[in-house]
């Protein structure tokens, strides 16, 4: 049974550069998050999703992250134009969508490591 | 502002002895709290989690206890093991949200 699958595990880009990491979340999970991983503040949540439609993205650093779910099993976070501050661990996460209840823990993807030259 | 607090980035344990993580949190309505363990080049994977019912919950080895006057958890370990070397983060949400909030993460060497 596949868990939640990221890609690309790995990007170096240069600054300026357009950069899509996408996200298939677990079969039967209505809920997504994406976070990004950084040794100052742990795992932050960017934005989350639930049933497609996004819920909270106040986590998301400025306008040049965004986030798109089209369908069920899909979601991209896209960083244009990115920054050598943008390097960062980006993980995506799902559950069912009852968070908070015994079992409804949140599956993490391997993440994707973005390293911004 | 860090809702979650795990104030020390790292911890060294000798195997077999216990290990002591802990973290505090800030939000009053946070009522369920979950501990993960990330190895290098993984995700994060679920370990252990809590309700504010409680004050203690058991699986194995591991062990969470929930202070909620002092707004304070901690994992026990015991008796730890080298394979238990890894970053784990605490994280807590509320029922009447959505969304987990996460620890900076405390990194757990278990020396043979």
């Amino acid at each position: 049974d596949a868990g939640v699958i990221q890609s690309p595990r790995h990007e170096v880009t240069e600054m300026g550069q357009e950069v899509t990491l996408r996200c298939k979340p677990i079969s039967g999970h209505n809920s997504l998050f994406w976070y990004r991983q950084t040794m100052m503040r742990g795992l932050e949540l960017l934005i989350y999703f639930n049933n497609n439609v996004p819920i909270d993205d106040s986590g998301m650093p400025e306008d040049r992250f965004s986030a798109k779910m089209p369908n069920a099993s899909f979601s991209t976070l896209k960083i244009q134009p990115s920054e050598p501050r943008d390097s960062a661990v980006y993980f995506c996460a799902s559950s069912t969508p009852l968070p908070g209840l015994a079992g409804n823990e949140q599956f993490f993807g391997p993440g994707t490591r973005l390293t911004v030259l | 502002d860090q809702q979650v607090k795990q104030n020390s980035p790292s911890l060294s344990v000798q195997e077999g002895r216990i290990s002591i993580l802990n973290c505090d949190y800030t939000n009053s309505m946070f009522d369920y709290f979950l501990w993960y363990k990330k190895y290098p080049a993984e995700g994060p994977t679920f370990l252990i989690s809590i309700s504010s019912i409680k004050d203690k919950n058991e699986d194995g080895r591991f062990t969470v206890f929930l202070n909620k006057s002092a707004k304070h958890l901690s994992l026990h370990i015991v008796p730890s093991q080298p394979g238990d070397s890894a970053v784990y983060f605490c994280a807590a949400s509320a029922r009447t949200g959505n969304q987990f909030y996460f620890g900076t993460g405390t990194s757990l060497t278990v020396i043979p």
